[in-house]
C-alpha cells in the first residue's frame, strides 16, 4: 500500500526567507502524482502545486517550487520570499495514474511565519 | 458558480443519534469523495463515487453509509454516532478520477460527537 510520512509537525520561518517543507513516499508504482495542498485556519483545501512522476523538471508556481526526487520517494516543497499569508498547514500528497481517484494523504506540517 | 458546497458548517451529536452531512457540487464532476481529517492529522478517504448510483469504500468506511442519486449530490450518512466519529469531514470532487485532475475540496462540516 502507498503511504506519505511528513516528518516535521512544525516548522517556522522569517518573513521574506526561504523554508523547506519535507516529504516522502512509498510506491511500488512507476506512474503516479504527487501535489502539495495549503489548508489555512479557514479550513479550506488549496492546491499549491503538483508534480507528475514521469517528468524529470520540478515544478514551479510563482514563489513555491519543490525539489523531486523520484529514487530516493521524496518530494519537498520550497517557499521562498515567505510571507505572512504562507502560514497554514502544508500537506503533501499523492496519487496513482490512471483513474483510481484515491489521494492518500500525509500527516501535515505546520508551517508559522513570522513578521 | 459555488463548486462544492457542505452542509452544515459546525453540529454537535450525541452518542448514539443519526445524522446526515450534505455534500453538493455544480461543477458537473463524475467522481465524488468524502474523507475526514482527525485533529492534527492528514485526511483519510472514507467512501467515493465515479458516478451516479455507484460507491465504493475508502481506507475508513466503517461507522459510515453513502449513497449517489444524482450527478450533483452525494451525501453522508452516521448510523449510531460514537465519540471516534468526531472529526472535520470533506467533500471533494474531481472530473473523472485520474491522477492529473485537480480535486476541489468542500469548506467542511466539523462534527462533535458527545
Amino acid at each position: 500500500a502507498q503511504t506519505v510520512t511528513q516528518s516535521q509537525p512544525e516548522m517556522s520561518v522569517q518573513e521574506a526567507e526561504t523554508v523547506t517543507l519535507s516529504c516522502t513516499y512509498d510506491t511500488s508504482e512507476s506512474d503516479y502524482y504527487l501535489f502539495w495542498y495549503k489548508q489555512p485556519p479557514s479550513r479550506q483545501m488549496i492546491l499549491v502545486i503538483r508534480q507528475e512522476a514521469y517528468k524529470q523538471q520540478n515544478a514551479t508556481e510563482n514563489r513555491f517550487s519543490v525539489n523531486f526526487q523520484k529514487a530516493a520517494k521524496s518530494f519537498s516543497l520550497k517557499i521562498s520570499d515567505s510571507q505572512l499569508g504562507d502560514a497554514a498547514m502544508y500537506f503533501c500528497a499523492y496519487r496513482a495514474s490512471g483513474n483510481t481517484g484515491k489521494l492518500i494523504f500525509g500527516q501535515g506540517t505546520t508551517l508559522q511565519v513570522k513578521p | 458558480n459555488a463548486g462544492v458546497t457542505q452542509t452544515p458548517k459546525f453540529h454537535i451529536l450525541k452518542i448514539g443519534q443519526s445524522m446526515t452531512l450534505q455534500c453538493t457540487q455544480d461543477m458537473n464532476h463524475n467522481y465524488m469523495y468524502w474523507y475526514r481529517q482527525d485533529p492534527g492529522m492528514g485526511l483519510k478517504l472514507i467512501y467515493y463515487s465515479v458516478g451516479a448510483g455507484i460507491t465504493d469504500k475508502g481506507e475508513v468506511p466503517n461507522g459510515y453509509n453513502v449513497s449517489r442519486s444524482t450527478t450533483e449530490d452525494f451525501p453522508l450518512r452516521l448510523e449510531l454516532a460514537a465519540p471516534s466519529q468526531t472529526s472535520v469531514y470533506f467533500c471533494a470532487t474531481d472530473r473523472g478520477g485520474w491522477g492529473a485532475d485537480t480535486q476541489y475540496f468542500g469548506p467542511g462540516t466539523r462534527l462533535t460527537v458527545l
